[in-house]
């Protein structure tokens, strides 16, 4: 099993500004998924980037994988209330998800 | 995207009981469930790995008598926790795994909130 380690813990951020989180791992991986979890609720799928890929976009969401650096990015672009939430990466070799901590987000008004 | 449901979403009991969780993947078949377990403010902890009609893998740490898996059918997992005590309260969410997805994307459900008087 995998786990992503993600960067920062926290984040605060003024609204329409654009958020950045990381993401590193320690072995080979074949995709790596990123989720939200707005508090109290479940994980929300956001985006799937495949190990052969470098970049990856959905909507305001775009993703970036180094497998050499074995790390990730997400990054939330002109970011809104919504936005906030804790995020966490999920590297994966398929086999179970093992979470990290993951970036607590906060969209400031 | 693919649906996982979890129910209740809810449920109160008293200590010395058992509660029964169900994990349903709507629109796609999971042969392989997991169920994880969050406390306030901390990241959710793997608890088992649910394989349909076969026994769960339980990660270290985490009593199988306790917290009893099965896996049935290709759409729905369940999870009691026998005999609660108020230290099992706490926030368990399923996932599930769509093997027609060529990424074998999990999915989760919205949770299910415990709390043991």
């Amino acid at each position: 099993s995998q786990q992503g380690e993600e960067d920062p813990q926290a984040l605060s951020i003024q609204e329409g500004e654009n958020a950045t989180m990381n993401c590193s791992y320690k072995t080979s991986i074949n995709n790596l998924q990123w989720y939200r979890q707005n508090s109290g609720r479940g994980l929300v799928h956001l985006i799937l980037i495949r190990s052969n890929e470098r970049e990856k976009h959905s909507g305001r969401l775009r993703v970036t994988l180094d497998t050499s650096k074995k790390s990730s990015s997400l990054l939330i672009t002109a970011s809104r209330a919504a936005d906030t939430a804790s995020y966490f990466c999920a590297p994966n070799r398929d086999d179970k998800i093992i979470f990290g901590k993951g970036t607590r987000l906060h969209i400031l008004p | 995207g693919a649906v996982v449901s979890q129910h209740p979403s809810w449920v109160i009991c008293k200590s010395g009981t058992s509660v029964k969780i169900e994990c349903r993947s709507l629109d796609f078949q999971a042969t392989t469930m997991f169920w994880y377990r969050q406390f306030p403010k901390q990241s959710l902890m793997l608890m088992a790995t649910s394989n349909e009609g076969s026994k769960a893998t339980y990660e270290q740490g985490v009593e199988k008598d306790k917290f009893l898996i099965n896996h049935a059918s290709l759409t729905l997992s369940t999870l009691t926790v026998t005999s609660a005590h108020p230290e099992d309260s706490s926030f368990y969410i399923c996932s599930a795994r769509d093997r027609g997805d060529w990424a074998d994307t999990q999915y989760f459900g919205p949770g299910t909130r415990l709390t043991v008087l």
